[in-house]
């Protein structure tokens, strides 16, 4: 079984939903979370990470953490084009430098549709 | 613009060859990473450097040598890859003194013939 789950999509919406993000991981030793955005051709970019369970926002993302259930949330609202990416959770242990590498989501691809 | 540079960003080599992949980070961080991405699956760590201190291999073969002169360079050699070893090649850069998220380069994406 794999540390952390994540539905490979591909994911079709159409221009201003809210779309749903998620992965599920195994390893309660994980506490920090983040959301990366990748492009085509590209490094994957930092959109969100938060510690504690609960919401964080951030203009039209707002991330969602639920450790009781192991489970992590984005949502993305009014989704526009320029989301259309692959969107990959990752998540780490702690603060130790041997700890603090990321155990990444495969992905899911997000195509938001004119 | 990213503050994580990779050179170069794309590069085909044969199996006998020897070539290393170049990474230099503009944010002041004193953690360097390595990660291998291939089609369908999760990002890889390979190896983890801190304070130029290898702190993590994970379990990467011999044929991979990463090297970190400073804390603003990392290099990773290589030789005599075989064909499963192409891939894009990713370095990310964090702050070390307390836990902070890693940013990334655009990747060096590698083809061996």
């Amino acid at each position: 079984q794999k540390e952390v789950e994540q539905d490979p999509g591909p994911l079709s919406v159409p221009e201003g939903a809210i779309v749903s993000l998620n992965c599920t991981y195994s390893n309660s030793a994980f506490q920090y979370f983040m959301w990366y955005r990748q492009y085509s051709r590209k490094g994957p970019e930092l959109l969100m990470y938060t510690y504690s369970s609960g919401n964080k926002e951030d203009g039209r993302f707002t991330a969602q953490v639920d450790k009781s259930s192991k489970y992590i949330s984005l949502f993305i609202r009014d989704s526009q084009p320029s989301d259309s990416a692959t969107y990959l959770c990752a998540m780490s242990r702690g603060r130790d430098t041997g700890r603090r590498a990321l155990t990444f989501g495969s992905g899911t691809r997000l195509q938001v549709q004119p | 613009e990213t503050g994580v540079t990779q050179t170069p960003r794309h590069l085909v080599m044969g199996m006998t060859n020897k070539k290393s992949l170049k990474c230099e980070q503009h944010l002041g961080h004193n953690a360097m990473y390595w990660y291998k991405q291939s089609a369908k699956k999760p990002l890889e760590l390979m190896f983890v450097y801190s304070l130029e201190e290898r702190v993590e291999n994970n379990s990467v073969p011999s044929r991979f040598s990463p090297e970190c002169p400073n804390s603003s360079h990392l290099f990773l050699h290589l030789h005599t890859l075989q064909p499963e070893d192409s891939a894009l090649y990713l370095c990310a850069s964090s702050q070390g003194t307390d836990w902070q998220p890693q940013h990334f380069g655009d990747g060096t994406r590698l083809s061996i013939l």
